[in-house]
Parts: structure tokens; C-alpha cells; sequence
């Protein structure tokens, strides 16, 4: 399978602690995006790479919320001291360099979060 | 700002009939449009996308969206429905103008087929 990868696919862990989630993009694309999704909503924007270099930042990443994407491949979402709040589906996605007909975004299955 | 309205939480439809699911957008600019499927407990499938040209674009499972410049919609469509459609399906918009690709999604409206 050659699709975006992110482990873990759950995680349940207890307010206050920390934890970090994965996102293993397809290989040839240099974008790379984190969402969140809510129940009955619809996915929001919380960050963009291109490369390793973050370039947008949503006002939703407040600052318990790094990613880092240090050689351009993987990257990685950590949520510092959780709050219930920050329960959620958090989705990764990946594209081509831009140019006409590359604007897909590809999502992988996302990692759901529960914190008690 | 960038928004888009998916107007109908849940949509119901027989198998076999024709579906439609609504998607109105606002940007700035021209857009960039996309419709996309999630099933439980997944991430979502591109399903198609506008970007400019033809305003009929076809899509994956038989799936096709109508672009609507002055109406500012884009509905998706089928002309037969399946039970293996039933899903949830977003609509997400881009604005040309913007930098970079962020998706801006809808709400999301619940497809029921019934057998």
C-alpha cells in the first residue's frame, strides 16, 4: 500500500499527559497537511509543510501543539498536556509539488484521540 | 473569508434513483473545489475535483459534480445510487488566491441508500 500511513490509530490517554502521532506521506509528495475533525464536523486545517519547512500555521494550534517534519518525510503532530477538549480525529494528508492538476490532497486514515 | 455550506445534514435516497448532494462555497478568488468520502472510522477519498474547464467533472464510483460559477454551488451527483454508498461526503474548497493549498471543508452530509 502506498498510501498516507499514521500510526497510531488510536490513542487513549489521560489529561495532562503528552503525546505524539505520526504521518507517513506518499513517497514522491513534498506537501504534507494536518487536519482535525471533530465529531459531526468537517476536517480543519491545522498546519502545512512543504518539504521540512512549516510554512502556515493555524490559529487552532495553540501553543501545546509542535509538528515537525525534520528531513522533509514523515512528520510528526505532539499534543503537549492534553486536555478533553483536544479529543478528536487527527488526519494527515500529502500532495505533489503544486502546478496545474496537482492540487489533490491524499488523507491518510488518521489517529482518533480520546482524553480522559 | 473562505467558507462552504453543505446544506442538508443527511440525505435519504432508494437505491437505484439518482442523488444529489448539495455544496454551496464562498472565496474570494476562483476556486479550487473538491468533493471527498469518509466511511466509520476512516480518512477521507478523494472523490473528484474542479479546478477549471469542462463545468461537468466525473469522479471515482460512478460520481459526478456540476460546477456552478453563478450560483457559486457544486453539487455532487449520481444517477443511480448504491447501498455501498452510504457514507459521509464533504465538500472543500481552495482559493486560487491563497498561497498555499489548504482545504476549507463543509460540515459534511450523511448519505442514507436504502435497499
Amino acid at each position: 500500500d502506498t498510501g498516507v500511513s499514521q500510526d497510531p490509530r488510536h490513542k487513549i490517554t489521560k489529561r495532562g499527559q503528552n503525546v505524539t502521532f505520526r504521518c507517513d506521506p506518499i513517497s514522491e509528495h513534498n506537501r504534507l497537511y494536518w487536519y482535525r475533525q471533530t465529531l459531526g464536523q468537517g476536517p480543519e486545517f491545522l498546519t502545512y509543510f512543504q518539504n521540512e519547512a512549516q510554512l502556515e500555521k493555524s490559529r487552532l494550534l495553540s501553543d501545546r501543539f509542535s509538528a515537525e517534519r525534520p528531513k522533509g518525510s514523515f512528520s510528526t503532530l505532539e499534543i503537549q498536556r492534553t486536555e478533553q477538549g483536544d479529543s478528536a480525529m487527527y488526519l494527515c494528508a500529502s500532495s505533489l509539488p503544486f502546478s496545474v492538476g496537482e492540487e489533490t490532497q491524499y488523507f491518510g486514515p488518521g489517529t482518533r484521540l480520546l482524553v480522559l | 473569508a473562505q467558507s462552504v455550506a453543505q446544506p442538508e445534514d443527511q440525505v435519504n435516497v432508494a437505491e437505484g434513483n439518482p442523488l444529489t448532494v448539495k455544496c454551496t462555497y464562498s472565496v474570494s478568488g476562483n476556486p479550487y473545489l473538491f468533493w471527498y468520502v469518509q466511511y466509520p472510522n476512516r480518512g477521507l477519498q478523494f472523490l473528484l475535483k474542479y479546478i477549471t474547464g469542462d463545468n461537468l467533472v466525473k469522479g471515482s464510483y460512478g460520481f459526478e459534480a456540476e460546477f456552478n460559477k453563478s450560483q457559486t454551488s457544486f453539487h455532487l451527483k449520481k444517477p443511480s445510487a448504491l447501498v455501498s454508498d452510504s457514507a459521509l461526503y464533504f465538500c472543500a474548497v481552495r482559493d486560487r488566491s491563497g498561497g498555499y493549498n489548504k482545504l476549507i471543508f463543509g460540515a459534511g452530509t450523511r448519505l442514507a441508500v436504502h435497499p
